[in-house]
């Protein structure tokens, strides 16, 4: 299993504002998503972080709102850009070991806009 | 998208087993059947996985139809730690898991 770190694990912010969401493996990982759970609802895949190259980004998702990084296997970013109060969710990050294999997800990052 | 179908919530009582299923008509013969739950405020653990033969581990156990568009999750002595919200998904083969809105389990004692 792999054991998957989030930073910071809970924040308030200004409108306007951004913030960056780091995600640390403690081994190195074939993929990691970055997902948002708004309040009272399920789990919504935001993209697929790719290392050394652009993430790739769901339906209703844009690279200008929530820019990734993946520098290398075992770590990521989620930086959440402009954010509005509509923006305050829970995101997660996660982490597969390989093809038709279980993924494994951080505490999650607990965002209040304000 | 990868849809499944479960009901919304379901109840058990302390020491008993709690079997929840999951419909999953529309998956391919190459997807795996994966099954995570949430405990309030935490992110999704991981519980068990399968393709088409029945899989068991530490946690629960996974009977999968022969057809395999429907599945169960059976955990054999549930405790009150055992409340959470149960997904159940499918694929995989491209890393991406697609959750649905999940059952909640409540456990009583």
């Amino acid at each position: 299993s792999a054991v998957i770190s989030q930073k910071p694990s809970r924040d308030i912010c200004q409108r306007g504002t951004s913030l960056t969401i780091q995600c640390q493996v403690d081994s190195q990982v074939t993929m990691m998503f970055w997902y948002r759970q708004q309040p009272g609802q399920s789990l919504t895949l935001i993209a697929t972080a790719n290392q050394g190259s652009e993430a790739t980004y769901e339906s209703g998702f844009v690279i200008d709102k929530f820019p990734i990084s993946r520098p290398n296997l075992t770590f990521s970013t989620l930086t959440v850009s402009n954010m509005s109060p509509e923006d305050s969710s829970i995101y997660l990050c996660s982490a597969g070991m390989g093809q038709n294999t279980e993924a494994f997800f951080g505490q999650g990052t607990r965002l209040t806009v304000v | 998208d990868a849809k499944t179908t479960q009901p919304p919530s379901m109840d058990c009582a302390e020491g008993r087993a709690a079997n929840l299923p999951c419909n999953h008509s529309t998956i391919s013969g190459n997807e795996y059947v994966y099954w995570y739950r949430q405990i309030h405020s935490q992110g999704p653990q991981y519980i068990i996985h399968g393709l088409k033969n029945n899989e068991t581990n530490e946690m629960a156990s996974l009977i999968i139809t022969e057809d395999r568009k429907s599945s169960t999750l059976i955990l054999p002595h549930a405790t009150l730690r055992d409340t959470a919200v149960y997904y159940c998904m499918f694929g995989g083969s491209n890393y991406k898991l697609t959750f649905g809105k999940g059952t909640l389990l409540t456990v009583n004692p």
